[in-house]
This record gives C-alpha cells, structure tokens and sequence, in this order.
C-alpha cells in the first residue's frame, strides 16, 4: 500500500512569491491534515480535511496560506504571498481513524 | 494551551544499551497518545496508547502510558544503530482534532 506521498520534496522560493505544496493521502483515507515544523520549534497543527470539507483550520497562520482539498482527494496548501518566516517543513498526514494518522516526507521549503 | 514536553532532548549510547525516553503532557481533552519515530522524513508511526497501565510492544520497542500522572514512556531494549532518530509523542486532543507534538528526543546509537 502506498503512503502519503508530498510533492515537491524542497522548494526554494524568493520573498513575495506564490508556492503550492501537494499531499496525496492514503487511498481511502478521508482525514487528511496538515502539519508544520519552523526551524528549532515543534511541529504544530494546521488544519484537518475530512473528505472535502475543512474539519478545523484553528492552526493556519494567517490569510496568506489557503488549503484545498476538492474532490475529497488530495490537497493543496498555497502560500501567497511568502514571507521569509514560512520557511520550514510541511507535513501532510492522513488518517480512517482520527488519532491514527500516517506521515508523508515533508516538503522543506525555504523562503529567501 | 495543549503542552507536551519529552526529556532527555537528547541521548547517546551505544549499542546494545537499554534506553528510556519519558513524555509529560497536558492536553484539554485527552484520547490517545502516539509515539513516532523519525529519521530523515517522514515521522514513522509506533504506538498509539489510550488506556493507563497497558504496555505496547513490538519487538525491542514497548510503551506505556499513565493517564492520572499524564505522562508515557518509551523503552528501547538492546539498541541498535538503525534506532538512532528523533523519537516524537503527539497526544491527540479530542476537543481539536489534532495531535500536539513535543519538541522531540534525539537518539543516537553509536557501534
């Protein structure tokens, strides 16, 4: 079975810019959630899709990130426009149970 | 605010060394603790702990959770090189949805 996959692995982008990372969950699972570590803190809780429907988005920084998931599928997570302090990695989990939730590789992205 | 703090930060043995890494935590509506291991990428699920008293194992790994004193513990037995990673716990808040990391330990096994 395939795990949750990220696409890119790394992005480096400049101040301003426009970045879209991608999740593709688990087949079959509908909770999807979105995680991010900045250098030297914690990983912290974005947001939670259930299906196609946002779940909890207390975790989103501000207005400049938005997080789709149409079509109950895989999600985007856009960063417009991007600050110097979104650099970090970007995690992206799913889960069929709640608390169960498998990890993909994380796109590192770093903002210059 | 959900808070969760794991000691040592960070920890060198060598191999075949037994090994204990402890997680606090206080989190608004408790379900479940997870523990997670991560090398390069992807934090790799262990555990996931819901009732006190009730050791997980598998293999040379074991866990187990108290949930009056709001703590868990990891158990490595006879470590081996390919165990060194950072090792997370994440208790899930039921109220959010949402698991809550601490800032990880580090681990490295030396030959």
């Amino acid at each position: 079975e395939a795990g949750v996959t990220q696409f890119p692995s790394h992005s480096v982008i400049e101040k301003g810019q426009t970045v879209t990372l991608r999740c593709d969950p688990i087949s079959g699972h509908d909770n999807l959630y979105w995680y991010r570590r900045v250098m030297g803190k914690e990983i912290k809780f974005l947001l939670h899709f259930v299906k196609e429907s946002k779940q909890d988005e207390s975790g989103m920084p501000n207005n400049r990130f938005l997080a789709e998931r149409t079509g109950g599928t895989y999600s985007t997570l856009k960063v417009q426009p991007a600050e110097l302090e979104d650099s970090g990695v970007y995690f992206c989990a799913s889960s069929q149970v709640v608390d169960t939730q498998y990890f993909g590789p994380g796109t590192r992205l770093t903002v210059l | 605010e959900d808070k969760v703090v794991q000691s040592p930060l960070s920890l060198v043995v060598h191999e075949g060394d037994t090994v204990t890494l402890n997680c606090s935590y206080e989190v608004t509506n408790f379900r479940s603790l997870l523990w997670y291991k991560q090398e390069k990428k992807a934090p790799t699920f262990l555990f996931m702990l819901t009732s006190s008293g009730i050791e997980k194992k598998s293999g040379r790994l074991s866990s187990i959770l108290d949930k009056k004193e709001l703590f868990s513990i990891l158990n490595i037995t006879a470590t081996q090189t390919g165990d060194s990673a950072v090792y997370l716990c994440a208790p899930f808040d039921n109220a959010g949805n949402m698991l809550t990391f601490g800032g990880g330990t580090r681990l490295m096994v030396k030959p």
